[in-house]
């Protein structure tokens, strides 16, 4: 069964440097998360969109935006890149219902800022 | 964690042994999922349960709730040398499924 693709699997930047991840959610899921993971923590919920408008905000910070395509597929742009952005980078993805479903996850993206 | 916390933080069992891990909660909740993770992997989800509901189970897995004391637990029973990962438990307090994660147990069996 298809899976949650993220690209890239892996990416380095400098600070003050720009990244743009990207997911692309399981056919027929309407809902894309993203979470941020440092290194021994917990998932951190950043954004949602739900039928391409943002439905939930965590803490996301300024610095980085989001959107939801008409495909469906979901990029996170981040820029001014910090050290401390370096983590793994999550997205999943479920399709709403009246009950809540689990999410899928990507493999993620493993951002290190140099 | 901003939701609660995970117990133990790790656990080391022999295979064959059970393995129990707790997560505690703070806010009200519509459910309470379980998710494993490999290192350096994307999490899968385990098991789902209910506000409504007080024991669920899964093959060799066995999650409790007990939303009076806001607390959750996962049973892993007749433990393998593949269960070894990270378990996090999660919540949502909002319809639209955002979920919070607890902390994690680090989950060793050793063959």
């Amino acid at each position: 069964a298809a899976g949650v693709i993220q690209s890239p699997r892996h990416l380095i930047k400098e600070k003050r440097e720009t990244a743009t991840l990207k997911c692309y959610p399981i056919p027929r899921h309407d809902t894309v998360y993203w979470y941020q993971q440092g290194p021994g923590q917990d998932p951190q919920f950043l954004i949602s969109f739900y039928e391409k408008m943002q439905s939930d905000k965590g803490s996301i910070p300024d610095r980085f935006s989001a959107q939801q395509f008409s495909d469906y597929h979901s990029e996170l742009n981040m820029s001014s890149l910090e050290l401390g952005d370096s983590a793994l980078y999550f997205c999943a993805s479920s399709r709403m219902g009246p009950v809540n479903s689990p999410l899928h996850f990507g493999n993620g993206t493993r951002l290190t800022v140099t | 964690s901003q939701q609660g916390e995970e117990d133990p933080q790790a656990l080391s069992i022999q295979e064959g042994e059970n393995a129990t891990m707790n997560c505690s909660y703070k806010t009200s909740i519509n459910n309470l999922q379980w998710y494993r993770q490999n290192s350096g992997r994307g999490l899968v989800h385990l098991i789902l349960i209910r506000s409504n509901e007080r024991e669920k189970h899964s093959g060799r897995l066995r999650v409790t709730l007990d939303t009076s004391k806001k607390s959750s637990s996962l049973l892993i029973t007749a433990s393998r040398a593949a269960d070894t990962a990270s378990y996090f438990c999660a919540t949502d307090a909002h319809a639209g499924n955002m979920l919070t994660f607890g902390g994690g147990t680090r989950l060793m069996v050793k063959p």
